[in-house]
């Protein structure tokens, strides 16, 4: 299994302010995924993040609203840019295991006012 | 657009009762189908990762089955205790193994004691 911790665990921000979402893992791994649940909706991936290399987005999701950095093989950042009320979520990262279940953080509450 | 359909939305049971909930997925381009729980302000925990149809999987007093042909798994929880309340979310992944997992909503267990 993967331990993973995610900072800050909540946050309440201003509309058209940037918040920068940490999550580090205790062990090397090639993916990392972000997820975002909006209230009352599915957890939805946003994006896969592979070491050295762009991050894959998914449709409805933008480099430019979420940008991702993968700076080692331990630890990612995605950073919710100009936020609007919509982008309250929790916003949660995740590493994939050896049998192909996957490992999440804890999550990040985000309140945007 | 991949659907995933989680039924009940919410539950409400007294300790000592066994309870089940439904996950409705694609039938076609199956690779996986994930369940986990989650614990407010906790990490999601996996469950299990069923892979073949008519799987059955148990982990304590927690067991799910599997139906690819039909696009159907069930959870099952047997003399469910207050600890046992969190919410259960299923997962689809696609054929091809590539790790996205599209997820349900979640039924939202809630157990009285």
């Amino acid at each position: 299994s993967a331990v993973i911790s995610q900072k800050p665990s909540r946050d309440i921000c201003q509309r058209g302010t940037s918040l920068t979402i940490q999550c580090q893992v205790d062990s090397q791994v090639t993916m990392m995924f972000w997820y975002r649940q909006q209230p009352g909706q599915s957890l939805t991936l946003i994006a896969t993040a592979n070491q050295g290399s762009e991050a894959t987005y998914e449709s409805g999701f933008v480099i430019d609203k979420f940008p991702i950095s993968r700076p080692n093989l331990t630890f990612s950042t995605l950073t919710v840019s100009n936020m609007s009320p919509e982008d309250s979520s929790i916003y949660l990262c995740s590493v994939a295991g050896v049998v192909n279940e996957q490992f999440f953080g804890p999550g990040t509450r985000l309140t945007v006012l | 657009i991949l659907n995933v359909e989680q039924s009940p939305q919410s539950l409400h049971v007294q300790e000592g009762d066994s309870t089940n909930f439904t996950c409705s997925f694609p039938s076609s381009n199956f690779y996986a189908l994930h369940w986990y729980r989650w614990e407010t302000a906790k990490s999601p925990e996996a469950l299990f990762v069923m892979t073949l149809n008519g799987d059955e999987k148990k982990k304590g007093r927690i067991s799910a089955t599997l139906n690819t042909k039909e696009g159907y798994s069930y959870l099952y929880i047997k003399g469910s205790q207050p600890e046992d309340s969190a919410t259960y979310l299923c997962a689809f992944e696609t054929q091809g193994g590539s790790e996205k997992l599209v997820f349900g909503k979640g039924t939202k267990l809630t157990v009285n004691p």
